[in-house]
């Protein structure tokens, strides 16, 4: 199976701050990845895939980036409606992954 | 507007089985893939298994494979999930989620139900 690795596991971060969450496949996967949010006792929203592609209604602040094994999700001028964990997935096989997820704080 | 409303969690022994159900609404529900993914308490995000269009191709993760069966009713447009030999370790809120044009990635996810495996 394909692992996925984020990092940090943990970030803080102040409202206006600009941050960057990473996301490593254990082998290619081209541009089949996803990203995530998800808020205490809440189901996750999709809010990226194909790595680059933004879902509709998000907001223009979120942007990702990568292909292969490599990629990034990076947050704009964040709000607090920001703060939450997020994670990648990987579909590039049918046996789809999560990544162990980022948890992004309020400093 | 779409709706995934799951039920059939509850608490169970060990060695136990369980059948979840995910109704679907406000889709064209045998037009998509379906899924299970599950976040044990605490814990991060796992996929569980996917169910395609015409049921004709089901996967699982390994941790499940062999006692967990996915399964889904059109007529009354719902996904299932049966569990059999139930484990601690399958503790957790299972989510069903709507597969965005068989891409592979959930655009739409229920609220959960939670499984608890316990003596």
């Amino acid at each position: 199976d394909i692992q996925m690795t984020q990092s940090p596991s943990t970030l803080s971060a102040s409202v206006g701050d600009r941050v960057t969450i990473t996301c490593r496949a254990s082998q290619s996967i081209s541009n089949w990845l996803a990203w995530y949010h998800q808020k205490p006792g809440k189901a996750p929203t999709l809010l990226i895939y194909e790595a680059s592609t933004l879902e509709s209604g998000v907001p223009s602040r979120f942007s990702g980036s990568g292909s292969g094994t490599e990629f990034t999700l990076t947050i704009t001028s964040l709000q607090p409606d920001d703060f939450a964990t997020y994670y990648c997935q990987q579909y590039n096989s049918y046996s789809r992954t999560f990544g162990q997820g980022t948890k992004l704080e309020i400093k | 507007e779409v709706q995934l409303v799951e039920s059939g969690g509850g608490l169970v022994k060990p060695g136990g089985s369980l059948r979840l159900s995910c109704s679907a609404s406000g889709f064209s529900f045998r037009s998509y893939d379906m899924n299970w993914v599950r976040q044990a308490p605490g814990k991060g995000l796992e996929w569980v298994s996917t169910i395609t269009v015409s049921s004709n191709s089901k996967s699982y993760a390994a941790s499940v494979r062999g006692r967990f069966t996915i399964y889904r009713g059109y007529a009354e447009n719902s996904l299932y999930l049966q569990m059999n030999n139930l484990r601690a370790e399958d503790t957790a809120i299972y989510y069903c989620a709507r597969d965005r044009d068989s891409g592979g990635y959930f655009d739409s996810w229920g609220q959960g139900t939670l499984v608890t495996v316990s003596s």
